[in-house]
């Protein structure tokens, strides 16, 4: 398995501009998360998936989007790119499965990151 | 989630075992204690988690105090690709809602030849 995926390594936007951020999974998880991580600082989830087609706000969702067609796939979208959306991007992913008293989600992976500076 | 209180920074020689501690006064009694880490500029990589009991596996031990307040990390025989920043994350294993990992400001692990 290739784990979880994430392309570009690098890039660098100008103020304005917009990109999708890639991700993908191919250990057929059904939760999938987006995370940034500015210098010095923790990670801080932007939207996080359920499952195909269900999406919802994470602690810092404002001035990104995201999609989820399908269970390997978890692109995040920049509209309008800010200086403050310069940082580091990590997808990650986890299985839910149902034990003992329901449904648990299990530990997360994440992928190598993506370095974004918006200039 | 409860809140875990980490050191900032620990040493340690290369080949001997690095014990990272991490308190949780706060836990409840369906939280899980979660250890990821993190290299320099790549994604955290999940370690090891428990409930009560202690747990290991190929890459540490994880010895919970019998009152859950705290635990340790082990790392048994460090080496230089373990130099890291150690996260000690407490969480419930619910669905519903998202599944929130708190990353703290985590341990800063140097391990030195």
């Amino acid at each position: 398995n290739a784990g979880v995926t994430q392309t570009p390594k690098f890039r660098i936007l100008k103020i304005g501009q917009s990109m999708t951020l890639q991700c993908t999974q191919d250990m057929n998880h059904n939760y999938m998360y987006w995370y940034r991580q500015d210098p010095g600082m923790g990670l801080k989830l932007i939207y996080y998936s359920v499952g195909a087609g269900i999406t919802d706000k994470g602690e810092v969702p404002n001035g990104y989007n995201v999609s989820r067609s399908t269970t390997e796939d978890f692109p995040l979208r920049l509209e309008l790119a800010a200086p403050s959306q310069t940082s580091v991007y990590f997808c990650a992913s986890s299985y839910s499965g149902g034990q003992g008293r329901g449904l648990e989600v299990y530990e997360q992976y994440f992928g190598p990151g993506t370095r974004l500076t918006v200039t | 989630d409860a809140k875990t209180t980490q050191p900032t920074s620990m040493d340690c020689a290369e080949g001997r075992a690095a014990n990272l501690p991490c308190n949780h006064s706060t836990i409840s009694g369906n939280e899980y204690v979660y250890w990821y880490r993190q290299i320099h500029s790549q994604g955290p990589q999940y370690i090891i988690h428990g409930l009560k009991n202690n747990e290991t596996n190929e890459m540490a031990s994880l010895i919970i105090t019998e009152d859950r307040k705290s635990s340790t990390l082990i790392l048994p025989h460090a080496t230089l690709r373990d130099t890291a920043v150690y996260y000690c994350i407490v969480r419930v294993r619910r669905s519903g809602g998202y599944n929130k990992l708190i990353f703290g400001a985590g341990t800063r692990l140097a391990v030195h030849p």
